[in-house]
């Protein structure tokens, strides 16, 4: 049981370049959520899917696309990256909002 | 207004005292409240939920102040290992976790 898993773990672009952050977890939960971390700002979300073939915008989905693939994949897509959007990535999921939420380990994105 | 505040911190404290770290919110709807701890360049992990009675686990007690819209965490004999950022997490009116920005704790012998 891998939990929550997240590819790439550090990626440099440059502006303009595009790529996608894939997310899956086999802990067969509803939920799904993107987020990104900046010093000082905390966690904000990007995008939700709170079940499969659903995704809806969360605080800062700008520059961002997300696909929910299955129940088990919800990737996060940059089509023109841009220094704004350097930034630690993190993936979760959820099966209830009550419950606890499990995050990935995270991707570093530095764009340059 | 941020939706949910923190006092950044960082909190310095000696091995073995008593840290108390509040967080405010501002939806009174709110409905539940979480505790995660987070270890540098590492993922957010769950420490404990909040319940309108409190609640204990070892060495860390939650409470939570409805009237006041506010949610503690005490922890109790710190050991080095207790060095992270603790972050206070709601869950809003709209099914999503809203996150404080962390308190930073640093435990030194």
């Amino acid at each position: 049981n891998a939990g929550v898993t997240q590819t790439p773990k550090f990626q440099v672009l440059k502006t303009g370049q595009s790529m996608t952050l894939q997310c899956a977890q086999d802990m067969n939960h509803n939920s799904m959520y993107w987020y990104r971390q900046d010093p000082g700002m905390g966690l904000r979300l990007i995008y939700y899917s709170a079940s499969e073939g659903t995704t809806d915008k969360g605080e800062v989905p700008n520059g961002y696309n997300v696909s929910r693939l299955n129940k088990r994949e919800f990737s996060l897509r940059l089509e023109s990256a841009a220094p704004s959007q350097t930034s630690v990535y993190f993936c979760a999921s959820i099966r209830t909002s009550y419950e606890t939420q499990y995050f990935g380990p995270g991707t570093r994105l530095l764009v340059l | 207004r941020k939706e949910v505040e923190q006092d950044p911190g960082p909190f310095n404290v000696p091995e073995g005292a008593t840290v108390a770290f509040n967080c405010t919110y501002s939806n009174s709807a709110s409905q539940s409240f979480f505790w995660y701890r987070q270890d540098c360049r590492k993922e957010p992990k769950l420490l404990m939920s909040v319940y309108s009675s409190g609640n204990e686990d070892g060495r860390f007690t939650a409470q939570l102040n409805r009237a006041s819209q506010y949610i503690s965490l005490l922890i109790r004999d710190s050991k080095l290992s207790d060095s992270a950022t603790y972050l206070c997490v709601v869950l809003g009116n709209t099914d999503k976790l809203i996150f404080g920005t962390g308190t930073r704790l640093q435990v030194f012998p």
